[in-house]
């Protein structure tokens, strides 16, 4: 069972407009996550990160929302650009008393487009 | 820092065959993760190590993986012998502190 869900496994957006991609989860011990972000043949690479005592957190183009009552978070890219097309990894992880280790969801791909 | 090393970076072997995966962490890091990026599973935690030592491996599908890491600057996983179903992407990640740093990825099939 999938304790850090993307429902959308693709996303296409032009050029200059926002991007959001979602993400649920279902373990209430969660409290700190992470959005990855990867192209093609290249591992991931970390994004941004928002802890659970907060709601949001920003860096340049790319703010994430947390709504800890709905277990659900986003990733907003604005304004998108063709070289943010990716796969983008959301992952979630418990702190304290839980493993330090992130469970990653399937993915989401985000298409660009000029 | 050249980052997290992994070789080969593309393999290509027969069912029944053995296969053996490298990693070079970034040093300094204390944590070493081996993961599988699957269509279907998305990215999957096979095991990780801290300071050389392995801490959960619960993810290791079977008998047939086996991964080791003899020293802080090295580490394989080892596929004996291997399926087709093996065939995937096989990460390995390094991390000091929260962050991870992935490398580039093996690209495994298995014929």
């Amino acid at each position: 069972d999938q304790q850090v869900k993307q429902n959308s496994p693709s996303l296409s957006v032009q050029e200059g407009r926002i991007s959001i991609l979602n993400c649920d989860y279902t373990n209430s011990m969660f409290d700190y996550f992470l959005w990855y972000k990867k192209y093609p043949a290249e591992g991931p690479t970390f994004l941004i990160s928002i802890s659970s005592i907060k709601d949001k957190n920003e860096d340049g183009r790319f703010t994430v929302f947390l709504n800890k009552s709905a277990k659900h978070l986003s990733l907003h890219i604005v304004p998108s650009q063709p070289g943010d097309s990716a796969v983008y990894f959301c992952a979630a992880r418990a702190l304290p008393g839980g493993s330090y280790i992130p469970t990653f969801g399937r993915g989401t791909s985000l298409i660009v487009h000029p | 820092d050249a980052g997290v090393i992994q070789s080969p970076r593309h393999e290509v072997t027969e069912m029944g065959q053995e296969v053996t995966l490298r990693c070079k962490p970034i040093s300094g890091h204390n944590s070493l993760f081996w993961y599988r990026q699957t269509m279907m599973r998305g990215l999957e935690l096979l095991i990780y190590f801290n300071n050389n030592v392995p801490i959960d491996d619960s993810g290791m599908p079977e008998d047939r993986f086996s991964a080791k890491m003899p020293n802080a600057s090295f580490s394989t996983l080892k596929i004996q012998p291997s399926e087709p179903r093996d065939s995937a992407v096989y990460f390995c990640a390094s991390s000091q502190e929260e962050t991870q740093y992935f490398g580039p990825g093996t690209r495994l099939l298995v014929l």
